[in-house]
């Protein structure tokens, strides 16, 4: 079951701050969050798994409730780069695929 | 090194031609990944190969047909295409098929179907 993510999009400027949801209907194993730009292939950012674990950028954080099947990627201080479509994808068991939700464009502006 | 390589970039083919596209990975990876993504869209799963050996098929038309013939390699071979076939083919690859594994995406082929 395809997971939710909000807002659709979002307009920063440079420096503002921004959050993105991820939540799904059932319960979830593993969220997967990926930044994709026009034309480029998905970039893994950060992955976060039922019982706490998370890998991932250092400079990405995110949170992962597992009682309301919901993730948040904080993005801080927006820079330029971070402009493009953020994905997650979720997994409802430890051997589930993948399903990504419908994406959340962010646009950095100078 | 997380890269996972594939050709060709671009791809333009007729309806009654015959072609293959080509996902590497050198990471010793044993699972691996054919998505399709049309624009806007997220990337919807076509198949899964778990140790060199088909583990999903997301009902997927026939006339897409993968096959890996080793554990560093995936084909995707295609054949009498449709135009709302053309999309952005996007390889993957990670450590097992899991829901715990991080999955590497390839720069992805873009196909278009005349």
């Amino acid at each position: 079951q395809q997971p939710v993510q909000s807002p659709q999009a979002v307009i920063l400027r440079e420096g503002e701050d921004a959050v993105i949801n991820c939540s799904s209907s059932k319960a979830l194993y593993s969220v997967h969050w990926y930044r994709q730009k026009h034309g480029e292939a998905p970039v893994f950012l950060m992955i976060l798994l039922k019982g706490g674990e998370q890998k991932g950028h250092e400079k990405i954080s995110a949170s992962f409730n597992e009682k309301k099947q919901q993730s948040s990627l904080y993005l801080t201080a927006s820079q330029l780069s971070y402009s493009g479509t953020y994905f997650c994808g979720t997994a409802s068991g430890g051997s589930e695929k993948l399903v990504f939700g419908k994406g959340t464009k962010l646009t950095v502006n100078p | 090194d997380t890269e996972v390589t594939q050709t060709p970039k671009h791809l333009v083919m007729g309806m009654t031609n015959k072609k293959s596209l080509k996902c590497e990975q050198h990471m010793g990876h044993r699972a691996m990944y054919w998505y399709k993504q049309k624009a806007k869209k997220p990337p919807e799963l076509m198949f899964v190969y778990s140790y060199e050996k088909l583990s999903i098929n997301e009902s997927v038309p026939s006339r897409f047909s993968p096959e890996c013939p080793n554990s560093s390699l995936l084909n995707l071979h295609l054949h009498a295409l449709q135009p709302e076939d053309s999309a952005l083919y996007l390889c993957a690859s990670s450590p097992e098929e899991a829901g715990r594994e991080t999955q590497y995406f390839g720069p992805g082929t873009r196909l278009l179907v005349l």
